[in-house]
């Protein structure tokens, strides 16, 4: 069975500056899918950004990148010029391309942000 | 579209209660899913569905029930109700099929058993 780990309970960072969030996984398959969430104080589940493994180029979306390691399992969320609204818990999860589409989450990480 | 609807948004139960949470999606959407996200913790698979009458378990299944008799509705069943139950529970939905699509979530229901 597939596992995401996310080995950093809680960040923070000061607003404005960049800061990494960690997150490894096992997985016997080639092909797949990784996620990151994020969930806000309202609960709501909101895709910040999804990586593709067959696509060996990390994904970005504005402030919000990736670094994808395949070999490694390393999935990590770059995010830059941090602002206040960043603050949340952040998920790390990883699908099958085939089957059910089912969804394995980490643990999460809450981010901080210092004005 | 409303996208995923669940009510009720919160629930308190007694010990031994029954109740069933309402999950509806409007996307015509084939799977569904139900997740349950203990305090500080990521999301547990509990059931999912990939059509109408086709329901099979995830990871956390033990004290719930679910159903799929049309694509729109994926209710969860608490048939008696244990303090081990208090959770957020969170429906999604997905098209399937197209590699790319992400999983649409409800805003969860907070459930406690006291």
């Amino acid at each position: 069975a597939q596992t995401v780990t996310q080995s950093q309970p809680e960040m923070s960072v000061q607003e404005a500056e960049t800061v990494t969030l960690s997150c490894t996984y096992d997985t016997s398959e080639s092909d797949y899918y990784l996620f990151w969430y994020k969930q806000p104080p309202s609960r709501q589940m909101i895709l910040v950004i999804r990586q593709e493994a067959y696509k060996q180029q990390n994904a970005t979306e504005n402030r919000f990148s990736v670094n994808f390691q395949k070999a490694a399992k390393s999935f990590s969320l770059k995010i830059s010029d941090s602002q206040l609204g960043d603050a949340a818990m952040y998920f790390c999860a990883y699908r099958r391309v085939q089957g059910a589409q089912k969804l394995v989450f980490g643990q999460g990480t809450r981010l901080t942000i210092n004005p | 579209n409303a996208g995923v609807t669940q009510t009720p948004k919160f629930r308190i139960l007694k010990i031994g209660q029954s109740m069933t949470l309402q999950c509806t999606q409007d996307m015509n959407h084939n799977y569904m899913y139900w997740y349950r996200q203990d305090p500080g913790m990521g999301l547990k698979l509990i059931y999912y569905s990939v059509g109408a009458g086709i329901t099979d378990k995830g990871e956390v299944p033990n004290g719930y029930n679910v159903s799929r008799s049309t694509t729109e509705d994926f209710p969860l069943r608490l048939e008696l109700a244990a303090p081990s139950q208090t959770s957020v529970y969170f429906c999604a939905s997905h098209t399937g099929g197209d590699r790319t699509n992400e999983q649409f979530f409800g805003p969860g229901t907070r459930l406690t058993v006291l």
